[in-house]
């Protein structure tokens, strides 16, 4: 099984949706983060949590928003979609920091 | 301001030699960490090497090396003997403080010819 899990991997949905993106690792680490990335951007932080109940606002939190109710989840909700947030969206995951490990990623298109 | 600036939009290299991708950073803490990922087509990114600001000896992981100089405030990523299968999206990243939060630069795309 893979350690870290996305679901789902490709997300179509329209303007002013209500999305929610998961993810889902196994190794029970405490650090968990969400990033997206747009052609000439790199990655950039959306939302991150250091455990259960905590969750911090990232470089490009506007829209989006994250929960902790355990530790190996941290879904990503899109409380109202635009256009803007058509992107590729990574989960990460680590305990120390000398190490982050990523989701496969979710391809999600915003019409 | 913190910043990773990746130069080199594209880089072609010959299979079987070493290559060097440029990464500098910007940072005013004195305990962060340097990262570098592979993207390939595929999409997903995988983890290479780590670099941590008190680290003496520059990281190495198998054919990756990291050739820190923190004074010039850089971290390139050296790929040796590179084979097809390294032709991909290079990622440098930074993680400042400690916190776990990365900035990543833009990327370098890296081609190996055959």
């Amino acid at each position: 099984d893979a350690e870290i899990t996305q679901s789902p991997r490709h997300k179509i949905t329209e303007t002013g949706r209500q999305v929610t993106l998961a993810c889902h690792q196994i190794w029970n680490h405490n650090n968990m983060f969400w990033y997206r990335q747009d052609l000439g951007h790199g990655l950039r932080l959306i939302h991150y949590s250091y455990g259960v109940h905590d969750t911090n606002k990232g470089e490009v939190s506007d829209g989006y928003s994250v929960s902790r109710s355990n530790t190996e989840d941290l879904p990503l909700t899109l409380e109202s979609a635009a256009s803007s947030q058509t992107s590729v969206y990574f989960c990460a995951s680590g305990t120390q920091w000398n190490e982050q490990f990523f989701g496969p990623g979710t391809r999600l298109t915003v019409l | 301001a913190q910043k990773i600036t990746q130069t080199q939009p594209g880089m072609f290299v010959q299979e079987k030699e070493a290559v060097t991708l440029d990464c500098t950073y910007d940072t005013s803490d004195q305990s962060y960490g340097l990262f570098w990922y592979k993207q390939p087509s595929s999409g997903e990114m995988i983890f290479l090497i780590y670099q941590g600001s008190y680290d003496e000896q520059n990281a190495t992981e198998g054919r990756y090396s990291l050739n820190f100089q923190k004074a010039r405030k850089s971290a390139n990523l050296v790929i040796s003997a590179s084979q097809l299968g390294d032709s991909a999206m290079y990622f440098c990243a930074m993680d400042s403080s400690n916190t776990g939060k990365l900035i990543f630069g833009q990327g370098t795309t890296l081609q190996v010819k055959p």
